[in-house]
């Protein structure tokens, strides 16, 4: 089966532009995960959805950083204004259903310059 | 606050040579403790995982081994192989009240394992 897709796998910008990253879960898992992962450091959990229901976005800088699911599918992370600390890997992963094996994309490098 | 870590951030092994990865945790609540595999410009991957009250789980050349009383869980990688060159990870998290799924994964810092031919 196709695995959990995202675009685009790399971004530059400039401190204080905009970016946007996309995420296509595998077909029929209900629960998306966006997690940032700083060089050197584990994954840590920005926003948890089911369907396209929040579940857990305590760790979302909410003052620059957004995420959708709309239809319950694909999802968009959005950063704006972007700082340097924003550097990492954003990961995207799904499960089938909450707390399931989680399945994880290979990530979007994003470095602020 | 709680937190996830390893003992040793770079291990390199001969190919062949048995190898073993250490993390300590420090939340006692934890349910359920995970090993995933990086490769580089890769996402995570699931090894094996292990419930709190168990010390012992044996999966196809891994083995992970909890050891409560300390808070440390390794993983044991035997005959390795180039291929399992990557960075691993511990996880831990709550279960759900019935046992049945993870809650929120907290990652540690991550071993970079290198296997020399």
């Amino acid at each position: 089966e196709a695995g959990v897709a995202q675009s685009p796998r790399y971004k530059i910008i400039e401190k204080r532009q905009s970016v946007a990253f996309w995420c296509n879960p595998i077909s029929g898992h209900a629960t998306l995960y966006w997690y940032q992962q700083i060089l050197g450091q584990g994954p840590k959990l920005l926003i948890q959805f089911q369907n396209n229901g929040v579940v857990d976005d305590s760790q979302l800088p909410k003052d620059r950083f957004s995420a959708e699911r709309l239809k319950g599918v694909d999802s968009t992370l959005k950063i704006q204004p972007a700082k340097l600390e924003d550097s990492a890997v954003y990961l995207c992963a799904s499960s089938l259903v909450a707390g399931g094996l989680t399945f994880f994309g290979q990530g979007t490098r994003l470095t602020v310059v | 606050g709680e937190s996830v870590g390893l003992h040793l951030p770079t291990l390199s092994v001969q190919e062949g040579d048995n190898s073993i990865i250490n993390c300590a945790y420090s939340n006692s609540a934890s349910d359920y403790f995970i090993w995933y595999k990086q490769e580089s410009g890769k996402g995570p991957q699931f090894i094996i995982d292990i419930r709190s009250n168990m010390d012992k789980r044996q999966g196809q050349r891994v083995t992970v081994l909890l050891n409560k009383t300390v808070k440390h869980l390794s993983l044991q990688i035997a005959a390795t192989q180039p291929g399992d060159s990557a960075v691993y990870f511990c996880a831990e998290t709550r279960g759900n009240a019935g046992g049945t799924s993870y809650g929120k994964l907290t990652f540690g810092q991550g071993t970079i394992l290198t296997v020399h031919p």
